[in-house]
Order: structure tokens, then sequence, then C-alpha cells
């Protein structure tokens, strides 16, 4: 079955500076590719997603990459702001031809932006 | 719309007991998912539905059973509660998915529930 692998697990940066969190998954059908951003004491939020048949997309500070050949993507946050602060998750479909959402999540990446 | 609500959300339970841990959602969406959150493992699935009356097990099931009878309600049975079921809860709801490969759409999480078993 799938797996998703998750890097680094805590990444601390100064406020300013640009963060990246990358994943790996394991199977070459996976077509969905989203990123949630959970703050302390929430539940996860979409934050932004990828399908397989698109390289990048951003949206404002935000960007996500795919590679699939080499079947990782990863998540770009530039000019960090404190309320970037939060744990981030990287997720695959999970059975992508069974149309039943299911995902699967990487382990989470605590993002700490000092002032 | 309130969105997704749980209750409750804490909840401290002796090893043996059990209890339903209470999912709600007002969008109208018919797939609805459990996951726990342990540290460092990032979220399990444990049950899913594609609508009332549909469930099916995810990743993690063992220990865990779940009805559907309305759209709107999807709760989580606990039996015979173990420390090893020590964990943050999470219900999420979703739109239909589209038909043919690749249709997914956004999960909207509830708040969660903590639950330590002793």
């Amino acid at each position: 079955g799938e797996n998703v692998e998750q890097h680094p697990s805590t990444l601390s940066v100064q406020e300013g500076d640009s963060a990246v969190i990358k994943c790996t998954y394991s199977d070459s059908a996976s077509n969905y590719f989203p990123w949630y951003k959970q703050e302390l004491g929430k539940g996860p939020q979409l934050i932004i997603d990828i399908r397989s048949n698109v390289g990048e997309k951003k949206d404002q500070r935000i960007a996500v990459t795919l590679n699939k050949t080499a079947k990782h993507f990863s998540l770009h946050i530039t000019e960090t702001q404190p309320e970037d602060s939060a744990v981030y998750f990287c997720a695959a479909s999970l059975e992508p031809h069974s149309n039943t959402g299911k995902l699967i999540f990487g382990q989470g990446t605590t993002l700490q932006v000092k002032p | 719309n309130a969105g997704v609500t749980q209750t409750p959300k804490f909840r401290i339970l002796k090893i043996g007991q059990s209890m339903t841990l209470q999912c709600t959602q007002d969008m109208n969406h018919n797939y609805m998912y459990w996951y726990r959150q342990d540290p460092g493992m990032g979220l399990k699935l444990i049950y899913y539905s594609v609508g009332a009356g549909i469930t099916d097990k995810g990743e993690v099931p063992n220990g865990y059973n779940v009805s559907r009878s309305t759209t709107e309600d999807f709760p989580l049975r606990l039996e015979l509660a173990a420390p090893s079921q020590t964990s943050v809860y999470f219900c999420a709801s979703s739109p239909t998915i589209g038909p043919g490969q690749g249709s997914y759409n956004e999960q909207f999480f509830g708040p969660g529930t903590r639950l330590t078993v002793l």
C-alpha cells in the first residue's frame, strides 16, 4: 500500500526566511497531494493541494512542487511570519482509483518561526 | 455553518470502559472519516463512510466501531478501552468525490477529542 515519508520532523527558521518541507510517496498511481496546517489545539486545515497532472502550484507565499518521476513533493513557504508556526502534514491519495477520498498522511513537521 | 463538531473535547476512561465519540457536520457532505493522531505518527485513518448506511475500515480499525444512520452524524464507538487507544481523535468530512479517477476534495476537520485511557 501507499506510504508517505515526511522530513524534517521539526524546522526552526527566522522570520522572513523561507521554509521547505519534503515528502516522498511509494505508490506511483497516487494522483492527489494535499498539504494541511494544524494550529495548536485545532484540527488540520487544507492550505494547498496539487494533482498529478501539475508540476507546481502557488498561492501567495506558499507553493507546492511535485516530481512524479522521483515520487516526491515539497511545500515551500516564503517570507515566513510568526503565524506560520504550526504542524504541517503532507498527504497522498490512498487507493486513488477507489473514489473514496482516502488519504495517507505523513508524520508531520513542526515549524517554528522565530520573531 | 458550524462545520464539523465533535464531542466531548476531553475524556479520561478507565481500562475496559466503553464510550462513543460524537461527530456531526452540517455541510451535507456524504464522505466522512475518523482519524487518530499520535505524536510523530501523523494521522491514521480508523474508519470512513461514503454515505448514510455505508461504512468501511481504514488503516487502524481494531478496537473501534462506527455507524452512519444519517448524513450528518458519524459516531465512533470504543469498546473495552485500552491504553493503546490514548490519542487525539479527529473527525472529517468531504463533499462527494466526483466520478472517475483522481477526483478528490478538501477534507474539513473537527476540533478533535483528546482521549486518555488509564
